[in-house]
């Protein structure tokens, strides 16, 4: 089981430039998430999905989009990148009171 | 806002001795949450509480639950130099969600 996979692993913007951050799982999960870790600040929810076709706002999401794409996919699109989004972005997917299964993130710097 | 908040915020101990970090949260929860995070690396599930539970234990791993006082303690027994690693304790909400929010961590330090 490859479990929550993540692409790409690092990655460098400049500001203005836009991207689409990837997520995938193949545990036939209904909820998944995006999450950004920044120094001291343990990790913030930015978006979350409850099913197939619902997003919902999390507690960090401007600047931020999401969509849904199927079942497994989730991915975060950055629209007009800032220096402030230079962060660690964890996806993670979960189903009912089984725990979060975490991607191995992405290193994104903005400069 | 974080729910969690871990203590103490970093903990070094030798080889052999136990690790305990706590964790508060401020609302009610359906359950409460503990995850490792090697450096690096992304956060791995390591046991879950309900609130109805007072203890849990897993391997060396035992996990306490106090509603009344909204607090939870996670205790390593027996630490290993791979126990080295960063704690988190994480709260969902009685909406029913799924949506998890995370504390701040306690950064545990194991040396042979």
């Amino acid at each position: 089981n490859a479990g929550v996979t993540q692409t790409p692993k690092f990655q460098v913007l400049k500001t203005g430039q836009s991207m689409t951050l990837q997520c995938a799982q193949d545990m036939n999960h209904n909820s998944m998430y995006w999450y950004r870790q920044d120094p001291g600040m343990g990790l913030r929810l930015i978006y979350y999905s409850a099913s197939e076709g619902t997003t919902d706002k999390g507690e960090v999401p401007n600047g931020y989009n999401v969509s849904r794409l199927n079942k497994r996919e989730f991915s975060l699109r950055l629209e007009s990148a800032a220096p402030s989004q230079t962060s660690v972005y964890f996806c993670a997917s979960s189903f009912k009171e089984r725990g979060y299964t975490f991607g191995s993130g992405t290193r994104l710097t903005v400069v | 806002s974080q729910q969690g908040e871990e203590d103490p915020q970093a903990l070094s101990i030798q080889e052999g001795e136990n690790a305990t970090m706590n964790c508060s949260y401020k609302t009610s929860i359906n359950n409460l949450q503990w995850y490792r995070q090697n450096s690096g690396r992304g956060l791995v599930h390591l046991i879950l509480i309900r609130s109805n539970e007072r203890e849990k234990h897993s391997g060396r791993l035992r996990v306490t639950l106090d509603t009344s006082k909204k607090s939870s303690s996670l205790l390593i027994t027996a630490s290993r130099a791979a126990d080295t690693a960063s704690y988190f304790c994480a709260t969902d909400s009685q909406g029913g969600s799924e949506k998890l929010v995370f504390g701040k961590g306690t950064k545990l330090t194991v040396n042979p």
